[in-house]
């Protein structure tokens, strides 16, 4: 089956430090990768949409400027936190969508929790 | 817009019992509907999927949901329980537009009680 696998698992940085999240597709292509964030016991709120070679869309309320995406090949995008702060601290997840198109399924990471000090 | 409710924040159920999760859905056209499990600390799962065709869906570990267009409802059951069920389970549409993200609703925290 399609695997997506997120790096680093966990990590803790210091507040106003740079924290990068990767996000692979292990055993497909993907043109569409979806970042997400999750508080404590909520849900999953979509921060971005990600496409390989151009822009990401950013959802309403999300800072572009902190949260940079980068999605440079099929099988890789980025999340980069840029001077974290302790209220930055969540769940991030993130999905791609298979580029041979099975529908709208997407497959999801195991998320890397963040936690700023 | 589409949006996604499930009214139930958490649930519980005996070892063996059977379950159903609620998920109701506003969408205009024929949506695309999703279920996922999540456990601690973990990232999501795909249990089933509606697209289109029959409207009772069979997804893994035994888990079927049943899309009700008149009801706008898609929910999640499982004829018996167990206890390795216990999880966070999320009912989600997706977007309409060609990126088709997905919009979750808020979850269902599932107890199992031995």
């Amino acid at each position: 089956g399609a695997v997506v696998s997120q790096h680093p698992s966990w990590v803790i940085c210091k507040s106003g430090t740079s924290v990068k999240i990767e996000c692979r597709s292990l055993d497909f292509q993907a043109t569409t990768m979806f970042w997400y964030r999750q508080f404590p016991k909520q849900s999953l709120m979509l921060m971005a949409t990600s496409n390989e070679g151009s822009k990401a869309t950013y959802e309403q309320g999300v800072e572009k400027d902190k949260f940079l995406i980068n999605h440079a090949s099929l099988t890789l995008s980025t999340l980069t936190v840029t001077s974290a702060h302790p209220e930055d601290s969540s769940f991030y997840i993130c999905s791609a969508r298979d580029k041979t198109g099975r529908g709208a399924e997407a497959f999801f990471g195991q998320g890397t929790r963040l936690t700023v000090v | 817009a589409q949006s996604v409710t499930q009214p139930d924040i958490h649930i519980t159920v005996s070892e063996g019992a059977s379950l159903e999760l609620r998920c109701n859905y506003s969408y205009g056209a024929t949506p695309y509907l999703f279920w996922y499990v999540q456990s601690p600390g973990q990232g999501l799962q795909l249990l089933l999927k509606y697209f289109s065709g029959d409207t009772l869906v069979q997804g893994i570990k035994g888990f079927e949901a049943e899309f009700k267009r008149s009801q706008s409802s898609f929910n999640l059951r499982k004829p018996s329980v167990h206890w390795s069920d216990a999880a966070e389970y999320f009912c989600a549409v997706a977007a309409g537009d060609s990126s088709y993200k997905l919009i979750f609703g808020s979850g269902t925290r599932l107890l199992v009680r031995p």
